[in-house]
This record gives C-alpha cells, structure tokens and sequence, in this order.
C-alpha cells in the first residue's frame, strides 16, 4: 500500500522559514517523481514545485520561485519542501503527491499538511 | 502558462440524474487532461487520466471526453457519494502544471 505521509506544518510568522517532510511508503521512491501541491483555506489546487527521480531537475511555480526549495533524501525515502520568506499568502494545506511514471498526473496524494503564516 | 476553466463553478444535480461538467484550456494540451475529485477534508482523489480512462477503482459511471482544448467529465448516473469538487488538470505544458478551479456538484 502506498502512503505518503507529509509534516511539519506549523504557525509561522510573515518572512519566516519552515522545511515540510513526506514520508515515502510502499513505492520504489528512487524511481519515482515527487511533487508539492497546495490548497489556500477555501480555495482550489495549486502546483507548487516537482523534482524528478534523480534530484537534479527541480521545477516551481513562479509565486514561490526563489523562496521555495524542494528536496529529497532517497535514504529516508522522504521529500522535503524548504519555505523561506514566507508570506500571509502561503498559508495553504500542503499536499505531497506521486505523479504516475512519464506523466504529471497523481495517482497518489498525501492528506497535507497545514501552514499558516500570520502574524 | 496554460489556463484552465471550469464550468459550471457549481452545479446542482438530483440523484439518479447525469451531470455534465466541462474544462477548457487555453490552448491545446493534447489528451494529456485528468480530472481530480475532493470530497470536505480529504485529498484529492484521480478519477480519470489521458482524457479518458478511468484511474484503478473508479466506477464506469464516470466518463471523460475531449481533446485539444474542450474536455468534459461525466457521471451517468448520480450517487449520494459522488457529490464533491471536481478539478481538471492539464499535465501536456508544463511547468506549471495546472489545475481549474473546480465546480461543486452539489445535490439539488
């Protein structure tokens, strides 16, 4: 059974940093594509950031280019998503998701985890 | 960026009825289109993929159609389960992967 399991969501102030975590289980995770999606309280999905099996290609969305890094640790089968500057704005349930081999597409969701950024 | 729009935002639906939900890009993504549900508190869940199969376990009452530009999503016959948010998603260009913003099947 595959189970991604995301934490570190928190209450964070405006310009402050948090590192999110998805824990990988029941997948071959060295071969696989990792992605964060987020969803604002109320709001629909967002794609935030992927990177691709090897680690070397990492893509984002342009409101969180340059704050964001997006990571993985194949030793521990997780993904990381590390949030600098963070604003009001990203306040979201973060999603971590498995896209299906050669296709942007996700099978397999995590249940997210929480930022809110407030002061 | 390819811009995805669904319509209607919310649609009301009986029971037993067909409901008809669409998607438009704003420009080609080929077939590469899926459609996601999320039903209050839970993950999004992949109902279709490729336009038009069916992910592992998702009843034959749900039907996608489309290419290029107009995709459709729909549900022959309505379930009391089946009333959530629907979202496309277009995976043809990217970055950025995008989603619509969802309609609300919701029970009339």
């Amino acid at each position: 059974e595959v189970q991604l399991l995301e934490s570190g969501g928190d209450l964070v102030q405006p310009g402050g940093s948090l590192r999110l975590s998805c824990a990988a289980s029941g997948i071959t995770f060295t071969n696989s594509a990792m992605t964060w999606v987020r969803q604002a309280p109320g709001k629909g999905l967002e794609w935030v950031s992927t990177i691709d099996k090897s680690g070397s290609r990492t893509y984002y969305a342009d409101s969180v280019k340059g704050r964001f890094t997006i990571s993985r640790d194949d030793s521990k089968n997780t993904l990381y998503l590390q949030m600098d500057s963070l604003r009001v704005e990203d306040t979201a349930l973060y999603y971590c998701a498995k896209p299906s081999l050669g296709a942007m597409r996700f099978q397999y969701w995590g249940q997210g985890t929480l930022l809110s950024v407030s002061s | 960026e390819i811009v995805m729009t669904q319509s209607p935002a919310t649609l009301s639906v009986s029971p037993g009825e067909r409901a008809t939900l669409s998607c438009r890009a704003s420009q080609s993504v080929g077939g590469d289109l899926s459609w996601y549900q999320q039903k209050p508190g839970q993950a999004p869940r992949l109902l279709i993929y490729g336009t038009s199969t069916r992910a592992t376990g998702v009843p034959a009452r749900f039907s996608g159609s489309g290419s290029g530009t107009e995709f459709t999503l729909t549900i022959s016959s309505l379930q009391s389960e089946d009333f959530a948010v629907y979202y496309c998603q277009q995976y043809n260009n990217w970055p950025p992967i995008t989603f619509g913003q969802g309609t609300r099947l919701e029970i009339k």
